[in-house]
């Protein structure tokens, strides 16, 4: 099993531009993550899903969308990137509901915004 | 509020020296998960660790959950064991969403 994989690994963006980050996990499990990490700083929940087509905010949602049309696949979208937004995003996924269950974590995106 | 809070902040140690990490938790926040992330940035789960004690290893933690603190305990450190150590939990018990502390940010020198 690969377990969870992000792309890209790296990216920087202009101020106004959009992308996409992927994220995707072999491992069949329903709920998956999207969290940024700001330097020093703890990880904080942008979105999460609990199965294919359920989305629901976290702690800070302003400025990213997200959809979950498969088990696997939960990719997260930026639309008019901000300086603010320059962070390490890491995706995660678990069997169970995150608290009572083990998240297992991709390897990150570290994203710039310039 | 939800509160994770950890200590200390950042701890440098030689090799073969052993250390305890300490996190406080409020009342809301329940089934804390230890988390070590390494130098290349990679997130890997610990422990998932509600009450009691667990061992592997070289690494062990306990959580006294009706005193809110939990504990990692590193005996022998090796210079891999260096990075940041995280605790999270949830908000109350059906929670999804892991609350992160700041981290311990561990050094490791030989």
């Amino acid at each position: 099993n690969a377990g969870v994989t992000q792309t890209p690994k790296f990216r920087i963006l202009k101020i106004g531009q959009s992308m996409t980050l992927q994220c995707a996990q072999d491992m069949n499990h329903n709920y998956m993550y999207w969290y940024r990490q700001d330097p020093g700083m703890g990880l904080k929940l942008i979105y999460y899903s609990v199965g294919a087509g359920i989305t629901d905010k976290g702690e800070v949602p302003n400025g990213y969308n997200v959809s979950r049309s498969t088990t696997e696949d939960f990719p997260l979208r930026l639309e008019l990137a901000a300086p603010s937004q320059t962070s390490v995003y890491f995706c995660a996924s678990s069997r169970g509901t995150g608290g009572a269950d083990t998240q297992y974590f991709g390897p990150g995106t570290r994203l710039t915004v310039l | 509020g939800i509160q994770v809070e950890q200590s200390p902040p950042d701890l440098i140690l030689q090799e073969g020296a052993n250390s305890t990490l300490r996190c406080n938790f409020s009342d809301s926040v329940n089934n804390l998960q230890w988390f070590h992330q390494n130098p290349w940035g990679q997130l890997i789960n610990l422990f998932y660790i509600p009450s009691g004690t667990k061992q592997n290893g070289r690494l062990s933690a306990t959580t006294v959950a009706t005193e809110r603190y939990s504990l990692l305990y590193i005996s022998s450190s090796q210079t891999t064991d260096s990075g940041v150590y995280f605790c999270a939990g949830v908000e109350d018990q059906a929670g999804t969403a892991l609350i992160f502390g700041k981290g311990t940010t561990l050094s490791v020198s030989s």
